[in-house]
């Protein structure tokens, strides 16, 4: 069985300031990991992902993570944010059970970009 | 990546009614997934539906209560039956695309009064 669990509910930063959303993962195969975003009333938008290749992913809109398997860690990152960065994001980790890649979502980090 | 288009974008029903949602992909994908999110809540897999096969259903959800059809490879629907107000939440459609990463729709978001 695979979990995840993202560490802040919330996050709050200043515009221009680096943002670092944590995220931990369980799982007992090899894992797919990704960050979704999920805008206000959007549908969710796939941010990056990691797949047993390098082990710092660079994603869409200046995001990274890197994958630290001895850290069991995924933690999302971005040098400076910006206004439009405020959003919920998820955490998922994707294991093929060999019925399909099953996708399963942390509870989601709620990002706020203050001026 | 796949376009995917879900219909009713939203809708406000009665409880002990029905209703379909329709998913609709632009390209010929394998495996589709339900998924719900509740109000605040994160999302939770309902079921994978493959085409030519009974749909698979997770732990907490049966096909009396979420009867899902996949007639073709570009379209499933998932019917919410018997709603009560706990069902309000939105609704997606994903799909794989690749060998890892899906692909969400747009939701629907769903109020039952």
């Amino acid at each position: 069985a695979q979990s995840v669990t993202q560490l802040d509910s919330h996050v709050s930063v200043s515009e221009g300031t680096p943002v670092l959303l944590r995220c931990n993962y369980s799982s007992s195969y090899s894992p797919s990991l990704f960050w979704y975003v999920q805008h206000p009333n959007k549908g969710l938008q796939l941010l990056l992902k990691y797949t047993s290749a390098a082990t710092l992913v660079k994603g869409i809109n200046g995001f990274e993570a890197e994958f630290k398997k001895s850290e069991t860690s995924f933690h999302l990152t971005k040098p400076s944010a910006h206004m439009s960065d405020a959003a919920e994001y998820f955490c998922v980790v994707s294991v093929n059970t060999g019925g399909g890649n099953k996708l399963t979502f942390g509870t989601g980090t709620q990002l706020k970009v203050e001026l | 990546s796949a376009v995917i288009s879900q219909k009713p974008s939203r809708d406000i029903c009665q409880r002990g009614t029905s209703l379909t949602i329709q998913c609709q992909v632009d390209s010929q994908v394998t495996m589709m997934f339900w998924y719900r999110q509740q109000p605040g809540q994160s999302l939770t897999l309902i079921a994978t539906a493959n085409q030519g096969s009974e749909a698979t259903y997770e732990s907490g959800f049966v096909i009396d209560k979420f009867p899902i059809s996949r007639p073709n490879l570009t379209f499933s629907t998932l019917t919410v039956s018997n709603m009560s107000p706990e069902d309000s939440s939105i609704y997606l459609c994903s799909v794989t695309q690749g060998s890892y990463e899906q692909y969400f729709g747009p939701g629907t978001r769903l109020t039952v009064t």
